[in-house]
């Protein structure tokens, strides 16, 4: 079945940081491949999105690159701020799990950042 | 903006309690779906609904049962609530594959 894998973490960072959370994925179809964010005490956000292979997703400064060939979708942001302390989802949606997938999202165990002033 | 609004927030409920966990979308979304949220591991897909009286299990049904009478209403029902069903309970709501989906802020429920 499909799957999601995401680094260990928590991370921590001091502001200013260069951040990456690496995200593989194994997928029976071509999924569409998602971050989504999660601050203290709130529901998830969907960050960014890539829907086919190359494509790069961004949101306020953060990036992922749709990677076929490694099966990977890697967050990355050039400067944290302390604002950016939240959990860290990587999801797909794969539309051939069991005919059509209606959305649904497979997520990886999140990862929490935590970013020191 | 896009809404999913889930009825509460916090819940405390004891063992053997019938629980109602109540979802509104109102963005007239075909799927909705309810997760369950626990430390390490992520979100876990219980139940999802993809119409109107239609429903189907997710990777952890047991337990739980769900009501789709409304388009826009999507209730999750413990039927008989155990300590194990402590967690945090995500509603989202979906249109197409690939366009992600919209989530509420969360219900955290405690069994005692």
């Amino acid at each position: 079945g499909d799957s999601v894998t995401q680094m260990e973490g928590p991370v921590t960072l001091s502001e200013e940081a260069f951040l990456t959370i690496n995200c593989t994925y194994t997928a029976t179809g071509y999924p569409s491949l998602f971050w989504y964010v999660q601050y203290p005490g709130e529901g998830l956000q969907l960050l960014l999105k890539a829907t086919k292979a190359d494509d790069k997703g961004s949101n306020k400064g953060f990036e992922a690159t749709y990677r076929k060939e490694t099966t990977s979708f890697h967050l990355e942001k050039g400067s944290v701020q302390v604002s950016d302390s939240a959990v860290y989802f990587c999801a797909l949606s794969d539309p051939n799990a069991g005919g059509t997938s209606y959305g649904k999202l497979t997520f990886g165990q999140g990862t929490i950042l935590t970013v020191h002033p | 903006d896009v809404k999913v609004t889930q009825s509460s927030r916090y819940l405390v409920k004891r063992t053997g309690e019938k629980v109602f966990l109540e979802c509104v979308q109102d963005m007239d979304h075909e799927n909705m779906f309810w997760y369950r949220q626990d430390p390490g591991l992520g979100l876990r897909l219980i139940y999802f609904s993809y119409d109107v009286k239609m429903k189907e299990k997710g990777d952890i049904p047991e337990g739980y049962s769900v009501s789709r009478e409304k388009k826009e209403r999507f209730s999750l029902i413990l039927e008989s609530a155990s300590t194990n069903q402590t967690s945090m309970y995500l509603c989202a709501s979906s249109l197409i594959q690939g366009f992600g989906a919209f989530f509420g802020q969360g219900t955290r429920l405690t069994v005692v």
